[in-house]
């Protein structure tokens, strides 16, 4: 069965400081894997998809998250943050449906 | 072009009450799925349609159910409401191509069942 695992519900980051969202996937088949933000009141925007093209894979708004198989992870970055990305912040892996499954999401937190 | 459209946005029920969500996915579009979403579970998947046919289903009671149209357009019931199914009901809707093609979501039905 496949599982999503985000570590930290909440993470505060200064603004113009380096943003790190951890996933850690569980899947027996290669995976699918995404990173969505949510604004509030809003639904899910994708920001960015695996599908096994390259393991760097780059998003909207500066965001890149780095496939790597040995530590069955794909954690989200950014170099510089920037006040509007304080969001809520979803992984999620797919297999070959249409069934996406999230992880618990973290809320990201911009200090001025 | 037109984003997913969910109605209502609002909506409150009594336990006990049954209520009927609705979505309109982007045009072209021949998957939708459902997923509820609450700060203790988080987003769970209810059910996906393609072509009207209930093709993935989540581990929710049968009080939950779903329909799609020919036009796409799908609806989600849930019948005999209880507390704990106040939540934001999410749609997404995608070409339905596998798990490559991507997900759009609506906004959301936010249901306060009292």
């Amino acid at each position: 069965a496949q599982s999503v695992t985000q570590l930290g519900s909440h993470v505060s980051v200064s603004e113009g400081a380096l943003v790190l969202l951890r996933c850690n996937y569980s899947s027996s088949v290669p995976p699918y894997l995404f990173w969505y933000v949510q604004y509030p009141n809003q639904g899910l925007q994708l920001l960015l998809k695996y599908t096994s093209a390259a393991t760097l894979v780059k998003g909207i708004n500066g965001f890149e998250a780095e496939f790597k198989k040995s530590e069955t992870s794909f954690h989200l970055t950014k170099p510089s943050a920037h006040m509007s990305d304080a969001a809520e912040y979803f992984c999620a892996v797919s297999h070959r449906d249409d069934k996406i499954i999230f992880g618990k999401g973290t809320r990201l937190h911009i200090l001025p | 072009k037109a984003g997913v459209t969910q109605t209502p946005r609002y909506l409150i029920k009594t336990r006990g009450q049954q209520v009927t969500l609705s979505c309109s996915p982007i045009s072209g579009h021949r998957s939708v799925s459902w997923y509820q979403q609450t700060p203790g579970q988080g987003l769970q998947f209810l059910f996906e349609y393609f072509s009207e046919t209930q093709r993935n289903k989540g581990n929710f009671p049968g009080r939950f159910s779903g329909r799609q149209f020919s036009n796409s357009r799908s609806e989600m019931n849930v019948s005999t409401l209880e507390l704990g199914d106040s939540a934001l009901y999410l749609c997404a809707s995608s070409l339905g191509g596998g798990p490559n093609t991507e997900a759009f979501f609506g906004q959301g039905t936010r249901l306060t069942v009292v």
